[in-house]
């Protein structure tokens, strides 16, 4: 929260469609991070990306995508590839190493 | 077995207890950690973040971490309603955020 800004809160799509999650970040935090959250399971990593132009796959990419084109922005897009998309997903930042994650207030997805 | 692993709750004390909550982890590699707060559909918040063992105290926040066992605590003093949260632990080997492993976190409900 704070400085991380997700929207929209609540997101409702149909299957087959697909849908972007935003986050926006004015820490000027070089990392963002993407991650979902199911009841039951620890928080997983979808994306991450430690510089503009650049991110790597996190432990669940598939049917996922994501682009960093600013330093602020770093948007997930859900495809219609993702088997199981509804959870809340959580866009967090870290000011460098040796620092915790900042999380924003998260993104509820449902997909019926 | 799980990489981290945290007792789900649901957790309920009454207003003025003590409460301990715990994480144990199989990663002796693990040498970052982390207590998250997080309120019903809210990110996150960051409560405590220490590095190796020992103790680290926040106003009515205590947190323990002892490699020896691996098994990380977090104690909370005079627990009022408004801590009812889940509490999620987090860890790390090297302090980048793709390497952050969580707990499925802790339901806690202060009773007034």
């Amino acid at each position: 929260d704070g400085g991380i800004t997700q929207s929209p809160k609540y997101l409702f799509r149909k299957e087959g469609q697909n849908v972007t999650l935003s986050c926006e970040q004015n820490l000027n935090h070089d990392a963002m991070y993407w991650y979902r959250q199911d009841p039951g399971q620890g928080l997983r990593l979808i994306y991450y990306s430690q510089i503009v132009n650049d991110f790597q796959k996190g432990d669940i990419a598939e049917g996922y995508s994501v682009s960093r084109e600013k330093k602020e922005s770093f948007p997930l897009t859900v495809t219609s590839a993702q088997k199981n998309p509804t959870a809340f997903y959580l866009c967090a930042t870290q000011q460098g190493r040796n620092s915790p994650l900042h999380f924003g207030n998260g993104t509820r997805l449902t997909v019926t | 077995q799980k990489e981290v692993e945290q007792d789900p709750g649901p957790l309920s004390v009454p207003e003025g207890a003590i409460v301990s909550l715990n994480c144990t982890y199989s990663n002796s590699a693990f040498q970052y950690f982390m207590w998250y707060r997080q309120y019903s559909r809210k990110g996150p918040e960051l409560l405590m973040y220490t590095y190796s063992s020992g103790n680290k105290e926040d106003g009515r926040f205590t947190a323990q971490v002892d490699k020896s066992s691996k098994y990380i605590s977090l104690f909370i003093r005079d627990s009022q309603p408004s801590d009812s949260a889940t509490y999620l632990c987090a860890m790390s080997a090297k302090n980048y955020g793709q390497n952050f492993v969580f707990g499925p976190g802790t339901r806690l409900s202060v009773l007034p």
